[in-house]
């Protein structure tokens, strides 16, 4: 059974920080890896897909690499800003596209 | 892309009664989900929503509790049953188009 461990559960930096949110998977028998942002209360924002045979992708000031092989994805978000406060969710796609999401990292961005 | 709508985003319902959410996507998606997410957790798959056949439920859920309608291609509704408190959480839709799209969600609260 798949299990996503995302790491730090919480974590506040100052703006203008770079930082780096980790996600961890147990089975790397995956067909993609997609990182997520919600905000309090709402739905979920798709930030970046990586697909099983890609190692990094970028989107903006965002850019998110996946180790397979040792079961690792990270999100690194360049010069932080307020508005990038959010929980931020890394979900496994193993097949037939469900997703295994982890438990999300809760990002404060003080300015 | 898609552009989910979901409806309605928060409720607060009786015990015993039943609240019924609704999905619409902008485009036609094979497979519809219906996730969970109790306060402060991740979110866990309830079932996957097929057109023209029954929805597959994951472990723990089941259809008299959950019962899922897809008239075609863009719709899809999540009844929650027999509600009681424990029921109290965000419901979340999602489809897939080449990768996976979140509506925005509904608070249910049950008093």
């Amino acid at each position: 059974k798949q299990e996503v461990t995302q790491i730090p559960a919480a974590l506040s930096v100052p703006e203008g920080e770079n930082l780096v949110l980790n996600c961890s998977f147990t089975d790397s028998a995956i067909y993609n890896l997609q990182w997520f942002r919600q905000d309090p209360g709402k739905g979920l924002t798709s930030l970046l897909l990586i697909q099983s045979s890609q190692r990094e992708q970028t989107s903006g000031r965002l850019n998110a690499s996946l180790d397979k092989s040792s079961g690792r994805s990270t999100l690194y978000i360049a010069a932080s800003q307020p508005g990038d406060s959010a929980t931020y969710l890394c979900a496994v796609n193993g097949g037939a596209q469900k997703l295994v999401f982890g438990q999300g990292t809760r990002l404060t961005i003080n300015p | 892309s898609a552009v989910i709508s979901q409806k309605p985003s928060r409720d607060i319902c009786q015990r015993g009664t039943s609240l019924t959410i609704q999905c619409q996507v902008d485009s036609q998606v094979t497979m519809m989900f219906w996730y969970r997410q109790q306060p402060g957790q991740s979110l866990t798959l309830i079932a996957t929503a097929n057109q023209g056949s029954e929805a597959t439920y994951e472990s723990g859920f089941v259809i008299d509790k959950f019962p899922i309608s897809r008239p075609n291609l863009t719709f899809s509704t999540l009844t929650v049953s027999n509600l009681s408190p424990e029921d109290s959480s965000i419901y979340l839709c999602s489809a897939e188009v080449a990768e996976a799209f979140f509506g925005q969600g509904t608070r249910l609260t049950v008093v």
